[in-house]
């Protein structure tokens, strides 16, 4: 089975900041790879989808990169909206999904 | 206006089998480039995939619960239907349904989770 990580698990950073979060997959999986954003008490929402491809409507701040086994998703200019946890998700074996452990981003 | 609401009970006791509702609208369960999906949240953790139906009635299930996963879908009334059983506290968790979208493209196809329910926390407890 092909294990996800993500890392770090959680970073705090200031409103400004580019922050960066990777996610890596044990095997490859291609662009098999979706970001989404899940704000407190609140359900996830996805950003970008196929590793790199941003969702209508998504800010462009947001960006997704990578292929294989490494994938990064990037916030350029952290916003206070931001506080959330993001989560990485992988389908290469569809039509079953995985989801990361995710990555809890704070602002300073 | 495409909406998921998640319905069922909020309290189920040890061994019990629980069963959710997922009820949509803005548009239809067989629409051939749509599916539905259930993904669980325990407090505090991560979320985790369930289960899957698509508009042709193909079901896919998590490996680690699939003997104990059932899903369904009943078009005319656009809801899908999601049961459990032998439920232990472990289980307790937010349950979300959410629309699966899937875009083809010119070397593949892309499936992703465009739409979400508001999601129904249901804790296990005698």
């Amino acid at each position: 089975d092909i294990q996800m990580t993500q890392s770090p698990s959680s970073l705090s950073a200031s409103v400004g900041d580019r922050v960066t979060i990777t996610c890596q997959a044990s095997q490859d999986i291609s662009n098999y790879l979706n970001w989404y954003q899940q704000k407190p008490g609140r359900a996830p929402k996805v950003l970008i989808y196929d590793a790199s491809n941003l969702e209508t409507g998504v800010p462009s701040r947001f960006s997704g990169s990578g292929s294989g086994t490494d994938f990064t998703f990037t916030i350029s200019n952290l916003q206070p909206e931001d506080l959330a946890t993001y989560y990485c998700q992988r389908y290469d074996n569809f039509p079953t999904f995985t989801f990361g452990p995710g990555t809890k981003v704070d602002i300073k | 206006q495409v909406t998921l609401k998640e319905s069922g009970p909020v309290l189920v006791k040890p061994t019990e089998t629980l069963t959710l509702t997922c009820t949509v609208s803005g548009f239809s369960l067989s629409n051939d480039r749509m599916g539905v999906n259930w993904i669980r949240q325990p407090p505090g953790k991560a979320l985790e995939w369930l289960a899957h139906i698509f508009s042709n009635d193909e079901k896919s299930y998590s490996t680690s619960l699939k003997s104990r996963l059932t899903i369904s879908k009943e078009t005319s009334k656009s809801q899908v239907v999601l049961t459990m059983t032998n439920m232990d506290p472990v289980d307790t968790a937010t349950y979300y349904c959410a629309r699966m979208i899937w875009r083809s493209g010119e070397l593949s196809s892309s499936y992703y989770f465009d739409y979400w329910g508001q999601g129904t926390l249901v804790t296990v407890s005698s």
